[in-house]
C-alpha cells in the first residue's frame, strides 16, 4: 500500500462544477499537510495547507481529518484554468515529504 | 513567498555526457534540498536529499555514482548526472523548505533530453 493515495481520476467537468478530490494517508505520525497544483511539464506549486479545523481560499475548501487519515480538496465553481493535476503532500516534521501519484482535472467549456 | 531557482530549463546532449543541473535559494537558507525525478504522466519520485556540508541521502534504487549532489552552501545544490543516457532523460526538479516539514518551494525544473 503506498503511503499516500489520491483518487486516481482523471476527473472530467464542466465549467462550474464542483469537484471534490480525496487523499488518504498511511503514517500516523505524519505532521503537515499540502495540496500542490501542477501544471503540465512545469513544477508543483503551493496550492493550500491543511488544517484539521478546515480551511478556504476562494474557490478552494481543503479539509484534514487525523482520526481517519484523510485530506480532501474541494474546487467550487470549477474555471478552464483550474485544469492541471493535484498532488497531496504529507509531510512528517523529520523532513520527509511524500507524495500522492496526482490525480487529473479538466474542465471542459 | 520562497524562492527556489533552478537551471537550466532545458537541457539536450549526446550519450555520454555529463550534465550539471544546479538549484538555488534566493532568499532563505536551505539546510536541506530535495532532487525529484519525474516521467511523463507520472508523479514526482524523490532520488535523494541534499544536505548541506554533508553526503546527500539517495532513495532506494538511485545510483549515488551516477547522479552526484554537492550541496556546498545554504543556498546551493548541484545534481550532476553523470555520463548521461537516453534513458536517463527526464523532467528534474529540486525543492528546499525554510525548515524541514514545512511546505517545500519548487524550482522550475530541468527537462533533459539525452540523444
Amino acid at each position: 500500500r503506498k503511503e499516500v493515495e489520491q483518487d486516481p481520476g482523471p476527473f472530467n467537468v464542466p465549467e462550474g462544477a464542483t469537484v471534490a478530490f480525496n487523499c488518504t494517508y498511511s503514517n500516523s505520525a505524519s505532521q503537515s499537510f499540502f495540496w500542490y497544483r501542477q501544471d503540465c511539464r512545469k513544477e508543483p506549486k503551493l496550492l493550500m495547507s491543511v488544517y484539521s479545523s478546515g480551511n478556504e481560499d476562494g474557490r478552494f475548501t481543503a479539509q484534514l481529518n487525523r482520526a481517519s487519515q484523510y485530506i480532501s480538496l474541494l474546487i467550487r465553481d470549477s474555471k478552464l484554468s483550474d485544469s492541471a493535476t493535484y498532488l497531496c503532500v504529507v509531510n512528517t516534521n523529520a523532513g520527509k515529504s511524500t507524495f500522492g501519484d496526482g490525480t487529473t482535472l479538466t474542465v471542459k467549456p | 513567498g520562497a524562492v527556489v531557482s533552478q537551471h537550466p530549463s532545458w537541457v539536450i546532449c549526446k550519450s555520454g555526457t555529463s550534465v550539471k543541473i544546479e538549484c538555488r535559494s534566493l532568499d532563505f537558507q536551505a539546510t536541506t534540498m530535495f532532487w525529484y525525478r519525474q516521467f511523463p504522466k507520472q508523479s514526482l519520485m524523490l532520488m535523494a536529499t541534499s544536505n548541506e556540508g554533508s553526503k546527500a541521502t539517495y532513495e532506494q534504487g538511485v545510483e549515488k555514482d551516477k547522479f552526484l549532489i554537492n550541496h556546498a552552501s545554504l543556498t546551493l545544490s548541484t545534481l550532476t548526472v553523470t555520463s548521461a543516457h537516453p534513458e536517463d532523460s527526464s523532467f528534474y526538479i529540486c525543492s528546499a523548505s525554510i525548515s524541514l516539514g514545512e511546505k517545500l518551494f519548487f524550482g522550475s525544473g530541468t527537462q533533459l533530453s539525452v540523444l
